[in-house]
């Protein structure tokens, strides 16, 4: 298995901070990473795919990138909406596996 | 736009088989890959597997002798089958489409999770 880990487990922040979330393979996928986030009862949301590609309708404050097995996930100005968890994602293995989640809240 | 709708038992009994079907809507069952997902109360995300449209299924190691995906193009809905439950089986199960995208493959749609309890 693709082992994802995810760094850190939770994060406190305030509107208008900009964050970065971490999120590491066990081996190399390729760009075949994406970055989701969860809002309490409801479903994840596709954000980000390809490592850095902002799926349809995604505010341009959310950004992705990548460096070897290493994939970072930006959010430039924190809004209100944006305290939620987040997940990474890979998909090069058909045994797909998502990180452990980071759970972002407000300071 | 593409809706999927999970449905089935809320409570299912130890050793029992859990059932779910996601009803798709705006797209054809016919392609690919409508996958399970699962997620503990307070836990992380599972993939549990997918079928292809050309007839094969894919399914987590974990589950694999437990686990049954099927689909249904009559109705243009999946199914899932999970045998032989136990509290750990406990969990909000998502049916979701995986696309094919630039540089990789992602879940693009998600039905809303319906949560499953395993309990006597």
């Amino acid at each position: 298995d693709i082992q994802m880990t995810q760094s850190p487990s939770s994060l406190s922040a305030s509107v208008g901070d900009r964050v970065t979330i971490t999120c590491r393979a066990s081996q190399s996928i390729s760009s075949y990473l994406n970055w989701y986030q969860q809002k309490p009862g409801k479903a994840p949301k596709l954000l980000i795919y390809g490592a850095s590609t902002l799926q349809s309708g995604v505010p341009s404050r959310f950004s992705g990138s990548a460096s070897g097995t290493d994939f970072t996930l930006t959010i430039s100005s924190l809004q209100p909406e944006d305290f939620a968890t987040y997940y990474c994602q890979q998909s090069y293995s058909t045994l797909k596996t998502f990180g452990q989640g980071t759970k972002l809240e407000i300071k | 736009q593409v809706q999927l709708q999970e449905s089935g038992p809320g409570l299912v009994k130890p050793s029992e088989t859990l059932s779910l079907t996601c009803t798709v809507s705006g797209d054809s069952i016919s392609s690919p890959y409508w996958t399970w997902i699962r997620q503990p109360p307070g836990k992380g995300l599972e993939w549990i597997g997918y079928y292809y449209y050309s007839g094969s299924a894919n399914y987590n190691p974990s589950l694999k002798s437990r686990v049954t995906i099927s689909i249904d193009t009559s109705k243009n809905q999946f199914s899932l089958k999970l045998t032989s439950v136990t509290a750990a089986d406990t969990a909000v199960y998502y049916c979701a489409r995986e696309a094919s995208v630039p540089g990789s493959l992602a879940f693009d749609y998600w039905g809303q999770g319906t949560l499953v309890t395993v309990s006597s």
